[in-house]
């Protein structure tokens, strides 16, 4: 059956640093999604992606954060410089197509730890 | 703003007993519920997605309803088993043109052999 992938699994860096975090959608879907859950704390969103260009974010989504979608099969979210608020498990979903029918499937999770 | 909540937070039952979950979110205005399952350190993977138009829907042992009007869903597990033990996750789109999903904070269930 078909899955979302992301990797790393998990990343360790210093505060201030970028990370690149990496998602290989299901190969038919066309809205992408990434989400993080802190520890203990809700699933929340942050960002859908749809034809090349981010359709909605969050409040939480502001100008450190970035995602791209390199070639036709990886989809990236960037954080610029790292703060310790960013540690958290960051989760990227697909869906084929966008309200009532259709579900998004979600990768294993990155877990990323800002020390 | 959409505010989900899930009722019980946690919860720990003897294997074989049926049991309910509940979902309850702010504005009846959704395009659609899902019930996720997060086993811990794990993705969600997705158990049941309910259209906005529809009351239940039902997968092997779990039936899933949904109230809009009165904004609750709830998540029936029948014939509990010990693999049925992680976290119930209950999220939802919201009208309105917004692609993201809205989630409780979860239920922990523990079913005890």
């Amino acid at each position: 059956e078909p899955e979302v992938t992301q990797t790393p699994s998990h990343q360790v860096t210093q505060m201030g640093q970028e990370v690149i975090l990496r998602c290989v959608p299901i190969s038919n879907h066309l809205y992408f999604y990434w989400y993080r859950q802190i520890l203990g704390q809700k699933v929340e969103f942050l960002v859908s992606f749809y034809n090349n260009e981010i359709s909605e974010k969050s409040e939480i989504f502001d100008d450190q954060f970035s995602v791209e979608r390199p070639d036709g099969s990886n989809f990236t979210l960037k954080i610029r410089s790292t703060k310790l608020e960013d540690s958290a498990m960051y989760f990227c979903a697909s869906s084929e197509g966008r309200g009532t029918l259709y579900t998004q499937y979600f990768g294993p999770g990155t877990r990323l730890t800002v020390l | 703003k959409q505010e989900v909540t899930q009722i019980p937070a946690a919860l720990s039952v003897p294997e074989g007993e049926n049991l309910v979950l509940n979902c309850s979110f702010t504005d009846s205005a959704i395009y659609n519920l899902q019930w996720f399952r997060q086993d811990p350190g794990k993705g969600l993977t997705s158990l049941l997605l309910i259209q906005s138009s529809q009351r239940e829907q039902t997968s092997g042992r779990l039936n899933a309803s949904l109230d809009k009007s009165s904004g609750r869903s709830t998540l029936y597990i029948a014939a509990s088993q010990p693999g049925d033990s992680a976290t119930y996750l209950c999220a939802v789109t919201s009208g309105g043109g917004a692609d993201g999903l809205t989630f409780g904070k979860g239920t922990h269930l523990i079913i005890q052999p």
